[in-house]
């Protein structure tokens, strides 16, 4: 049973197009984000989401908007896709604590990745 | 912000040992992680250090010193299905960056017969 599970696991589109990319994780976890791997395979957070409220949103282009329909879900919608948004991009899921020093989290753990190849 | 360096490629023979190293300068901190990656595959938590010492899991270890700003993560008796690249990364401190993760690029280790 797969614990991050996001579709599709390749996706090959043109240029100016709009696609999705869904992510549903039952782990139990309230924390949910969006990282984007490029060629030089660095891991880099776009998105993170708890409990379906947007709290991290680092510097990503605003034709990327992800949606929480509840905390088991994130899903990615990109619009007028472009030649550098070719990436894999991977969901991920943690679970938020209470310490005495803030919110921290679990350790995160990966969708199986999807590969995006803009042509 | 963070900067993460840890070597681009290691090659070890079966049944070495190996040790990546990992050097970080961060504005806060609140633990290292190590992930492995196999090509085309997920990244999979492998240890978690937050304070100094070593962390031992069975063919795997990580040390961290906090003051050094630095990490390595140890395989021992080295087998075939190590080879994959190995992600060091730092969570930032607790206060408003809920676990957001800064990753290293990665250290491909190459296992050899």
């Amino acid at each position: 049973d797969t614990a991050v599970s996001q579709t599709p696991k390749y996706l090959v589109t043109q240029m100016g197009n709009d696609k999705s990319i869904k992510c549903e994780q039952n782990l139990g976890h309230d924390t949910m984000y969006w990282y984007k791997q490029d060629s030089k395979k660095f891991l880099k957070i776009m998105f993170s989401y708890n409990n379906k409220e947007l709290i991290i949103n680092e510097t990503v282009p605003n034709r990327f908007s992800p949606k929480s329909p509840d905390k088991a879900h994130l899903n990615l919608h990109i619009n007028s896709l472009e030649l550098g948004d070719s990436a894999v991009y991977f969901c991920a899921s943690s679970q938020a604590r209470l310490t005495g020093g803030g919110i921290t989290t679990t350790e995160a753990f990966f969708g199986q990745g999807t590969r995006l190849t803009v042509v | 912000g963070q900067n993460i360096d840890q070597p681009t490629e290691m090659t070890a023979t079966e049944g070495a040992i190996v040790q990546i190293n990992c050097t970080y300068q961060t504005s806060g901190f609140n633990g290292l992680f190590w992930y492995q990656q196999h090509a085309g595959e997920a990244p999979t938590f492998l240890s978690y250090n937050v304070l100094d010492g070593l962390e031992e899991k069975g063919r795997f270890s990580s040390f961290l010193s906090r003051s050094k700003g630095y990490s390595y993560l140890l395989l021992k008796e080295l087998q075939m299905k190590d080879s994959a690249s190995y992600l060091c990364a730092v969570r930032e401190e607790t206060t408003d960056s809920w676990g957001k993760l800064q990753f290293g690029a990665g250290t491909q280790v190459v296992v050899t017969p």
